[in-house]
């Protein structure tokens, strides 16, 4: 029972170039969160999918695109990167109904030169 | 418009001690309260939470306190402990519209000496 697992941990981009990260989780949850985390900015919602086949925006979406691939994961694609995207990067789940609390995974750290 | 405010940014404890971050918001639809706790190089982990119906809640040596009319609350450690250095999140959430998102605080970098 891995709980929420992301690849890579650690990448390292030129600015344009493209990445995608990946987050999966085993724990059949039904909502998944991408998050960005900045010195002195706590975390900052990217883009969240209530269940399969949905998503929505957060707080910061642009220069970002997700795709909920099915139940299990959740990937948040950089199509042109920026050095203002350098940042580590948690992707977090909920199970369905009227609970609140989200399961983050160990994070990506993002450098873009 | 940053709808949680945290603070101090940062705190030094002696090991013993009683360290104390606040938090306060503006959305009075935020009906969950919960604290993160993020060691270096971790993902967040809930630690603590509270719902607006209760004025306290206490686990172990955590508690918050969670004042409604002031839409401020705290997070209390008692007798902290070196283990306890991490950083805290604040955050809050409703369960109507926003799909029980989180809004977090900017954080507090706790470090409890020896």
């Amino acid at each position: 029972n891995a709980g929420v697992t992301q690849t890579p941990k650690f990448q390292v981009l030129k600015t344009g170039q493209s990445m995608t990260l990946q987050c999966a989780q085993d724990m059949n949850h039904n909502s998944m969160y991408w998050y960005r985390q900045d010195p002195g900015m706590g975390l900052r919602l990217i883009y969240y999918s209530a269940s399969e086949g949905t998503t929505d925006k957060g707080e910061v979406p642009n220069g970002y695109n997700v795709s909920r691939l099915n139940k299990r994961e959740f990937s948040l694609r950089l199509e042109s990167a920026a050095p203002s995207q350098t940042s580590v990067y948690f992707c977090a789940t909920r199970r369905q109904g009227n609970t609140y609390e989200q399961y983050f995974g160990p994070g990506t750290r993002l450098t873009v030169t | 418009q940053q709808q949680v405010k945290q603070s101090p940014q940062s705190l030094i404890v002696q090991k013993g001690g009683i360290s104390i971050i606040n938090c306060a918001y503006e959305n009075t639809a935020f009906d969950y309260f919960p604290w993160y706790q993020q060691f270096p190089g971790k993902g967040p982990a809930l630690l603590i939470a509270i719902r607006p119906d209760v004025s306290e809640k206490k686990e172990g040596r955590f508690t918050i306190s969670f004042n409604k009319s002031a839409k401020q609350f705290s997070l209390h450690i008692m007798d902290s402990q070196p283990g306890d250095s991490a950083t805290y999140f604040c955050a809050a959430s409703n369960s109507g519209g926003s799909n029980y998102k989180l809004t977090f605080g900017k954080g507090t970098l706790l470090t409890v000496n020896p």
